[in-house]
């Protein structure tokens, strides 16, 4: 399983654009690369999904270059409500994930 | 929406006891996940199924065992529980090239 880097911890301001960048030096040919939220005492959320070039759906957008070593996941116009913890998940999207020690978004008004 | 459903939010029990977690999908996934939740070690996988009576290891099975005898549901084990194994609880479905979609969590407190 490829192993994943993301940072420990963000802050932004309501209504700033938030990026995280999660570097997967060891993904392989069929690995996806996967976004979850969560919240306290909740279970993780799936955001969004992708295998190459750009991604977006109505919560993110997904950035991913074409050597597939790093992704990045674009929350834009933050709110308080945004402030969770992110993971950065590869893998094939149907089996094991390894779940890293995610990126702690906290936004301030 | 897909629901996926634990059979309780809080448990309380004591060491040596047999607990079961029981984990309902709706959504007629082929693959079901538990793990475990604990600060500072994020989440690891105790256990997953891929089918019917099936089963694989996850990172960290030791102590617990899985039961998957229909395809919506899949238990986990605790066959004497320990105090190290007080954490919180989270189970997954999800089909081939699909994500996983995870219940609210079992916070497990063993004495």
């Amino acid at each position: 399983l490829a192993k994943t880097t993301q940072p420990i911890s963000m802050d932004s301001y309501e209504g700033q654009e938030v990026n995280i960048t999660c570097s997967h030096n060891n993904i392989a040919t069929n690995d996806y690369i996967t976004w979850y939220q969560q919240f306290p005492s909740q279970g993780p959320r799936f955001i969004i999904q992708g295998y190459k070039t750009k991604v977006t759906n109505e919560v993110a957008s997904l950035f991913i270059p074409a050597d597939r070593k790093s992704s990045t996941l674009s929350l834009p116009r933050v709110s308080l409500s945004d402030t969770a913890v992110y993971y950065c998940l590869v893998g094939e999207s149907w089996g094991k994930l390894q779940f890293g020690a995610g990126t702690q978004v906290v936004v301030t008004p | 929406d897909v629901k996926v459903t634990q059979s309780s939010r809080y448990l309380v029990k004591r060491t040596g006891e047999k607990v079961f977690l029981e984990c309902v999908q709706d959504m007629d996934h082929e693959n079901m996940f538990w793990y475990r939740q604990d600060p500072g070690l994020g989440l690891r996988l105790i256990y997953f199924s891929y089918d019917v009576k099936m089963k694989e290891k996850g990172d960290i099975p030791e102590g617990y065992s899985v039961s998957r005898e229909k395809k919506e549901r899949f238990s986990l084990i605790l066959e004497s529980a320990s105090t190290n194994q007080t954490s919180m609880y989270l189970c997954a479905s999800g089909g081939r090239r699909e994500t996983q979609y995870f219940g609210p969590g079992t916070r497990l407190l063993v004495l």
